[in-house]
């Protein structure tokens, strides 16, 4: 079945670090792929998305490409805020299907 | 934005109960709801489908008898964990989808802020 692997924080990084969270895939088909975000205490929130290989998804300075040719998802961010505090999950699937999700990494920036 | 509530946000039952749990979309109709399960540091598992007007589609492994999954309206799904145990003990999100939010074959699902189940 499907899968999402992604690297197992908690990731500390200092403020205006450079920020990669790997996420690489297994699926079937062509599924299109999500980063959703989990603030403390408040419910799960998309992040960005990519429907087809080679497609950018980017918001609030991150991006991630979909690599078919990888089967990878990897989340980035030049400068990272204090803010940016969170749990990151890597998904796959959507439409009429429920979402594969991976573990969740734990970010915690320091000031 | 789609907005998604759920109810309550934390329960303690003893061992035996049932544990109703309301998912519902406040400005949006959602034909599909969805009903995750996450276990502490681990991935949120889809538990089950949820379409307005018709049963539920359960994953394998997951006991339909035990999580009863009602979908009347297409405001409102249902989770009942019945004669709860303590292994049942986790945290539950419910998310639902909007049609009109996104193109076919990659529409967005709207997450509940989940609720936090104890079964003692």
């Amino acid at each position: 079945g499907d899968s999402v692997t992604q690297m197992e924080g908690p990731v500390t990084l200092s403020e205006e670090a450079f920020l990669t969270i790997n996420c690489t895939y297994t699926a079937t088909g062509y599924p299109s792929l999500f980063w959703y975000v989990q603030y403390p205490g408040e419910g799960l929130q998309l992040l960005l998305k990519a429907t087809k290989a080679d497609d950018k998804g980017s918001n609030k300075g991150f991006e991630a490409t979909y690599r078919k040719e990888t089967t990878s998802f990897h989340l980035e961010k030049g400068s990272v805020q204090v803010s940016d505090s969170a749990v990151y999950f890597c998904a796959l699937g959507g439409g009429a299907d429920g979402l594969t999700f991976g573990k969740g990494t734990h970010l915690i920036i320091q000031p | 934005g789609a907005v998604v509530s759920q109810h309550p946000s934390w329960v303690i039952c003893k061992s035996g109960t049932s544990v109703k749990i309301e998912c519902r979309s406040l400005d949006f109709q959602a034909t599909t709801m969805f009903w995750y399960r996450q276990f502490p540091k681990q991935s949120l598992m889809l538990m089950a489908t949820s379409n307005e007007g018709s049963k539920a589609t359960y994953e394998q492994g997951v006991e339909k008898d035990k999580f009863l999954i009602n979908h009347a309206s297409l405001t409102l799904s249902t989770l009942t964990v019945t004669s709860a145990h303590p292994e049942d003990s986790s945290f539950y999100i419910c998310s639902a989808r909007d049609p009109a939010a996104g193109t076919s074959g990659s529409i967005e699902q709207f997450f509940g802020p989940g609720t936090r189940l104890t079964v003692l």
